[in-house]
């Protein structure tokens, strides 16, 4: 059965500082990766994905994330935050044990963002 | 482009009333979630359908049913509603075999 750990569930950084959000997950066969992000009142929307191919992916916003398999992770980065970064992250694996993709998350990590 | 729509978007109920969120996306998509959010718990998946005709558990099923009532549509009901089950509802549809997810905005419920 996959999983997914997200390491702190808050994380505060500095206008302008390295953003760092961790997520390790474990799965049986190639998992599919996802980072989700919701806003206040909001429904989440996609990050970014790894599916196959390049393990290095950029999403929108400047963000990035790594897939590394010898590790189990899958963090995500970005190197400069901003104001309107701060909101709920959400890491997520999919693999096709059983036959379906179906998603698993992690708690969530909520980045706050100081001026 | 709506993507995916729930309603209602808030609910009050009382102990032991029923009710149905219902979901609705619009991308031609096969697969449909209802996922429940707690504080510090992340979403639990409740019920999906992999495809219109099928419908199957998720981690937290107990006390809800769900209808996949064509490609588009798939609700969620609460027979007797418990305080337990007060939470954010979203609904998520994706392309099977992908599990990249497309949510809805979310229906808050809470009981009493």
């Amino acid at each position: 059965a996959q999983s997914v750990t997200q390491l702190g569930s808050h994380v505060s950084v500095s206008e302008g500082a390295l953003v760092l959000l961790r997520c390790n997950y474990s799965s049986s066969v190639p998992p599919y990766l996802f980072w989700y992000v919701q806003y206040p009142n909001q429904g989440l929307q996609l990050l970014l994905k790894y599916t196959t191919g390049a393990t290095l992916v950029k999403g929108i916003n400047g963000f990035e994330a790594e897939f590394k398999k010898s590790e189990t992770s899958f963090h995500l980065t970005k190197p400069s935050a901003h104001m309107s970064d701060a909101a709920e992250y959400f890491c997520a694996v999919s693999d096709r044990e059983g036959g379906s993709y179906i998603p698993t998350f992690g708690r969530g990590t909520s980045l706050i963002v100081h001026p | 482009n709506a993507g995916v729509t729930q309603t209602p978007k808030f609910q009050v109920l009382k102990t032991g009333q029923s009710m149905t969120l219902q979901c609705a996306q619009d991308m031609n998509h096969n697969s449909m979630y209802w996922y429940r959010q707690d504080p510090g718990m992340g979403l639990r998946l409740i019920y999906y359908s992999a495809s219109e005709g099928t419908t199957d558990k998720g981690e937290v099923p107990n006390g809800y049913n769900v209808s996949r009532l064509n490609k588009r549509e798939f609700s969620l009901r609460l027979e007797s509603a418990a305080p337990s089950q007060t939470s954010v509802y979203f609904c998520a549809s994706s392309v099977t075999y992908t599990g990249e997810l497309f949510f809805g905005e979310g229906s808050r419920l809470t009981v009493l």
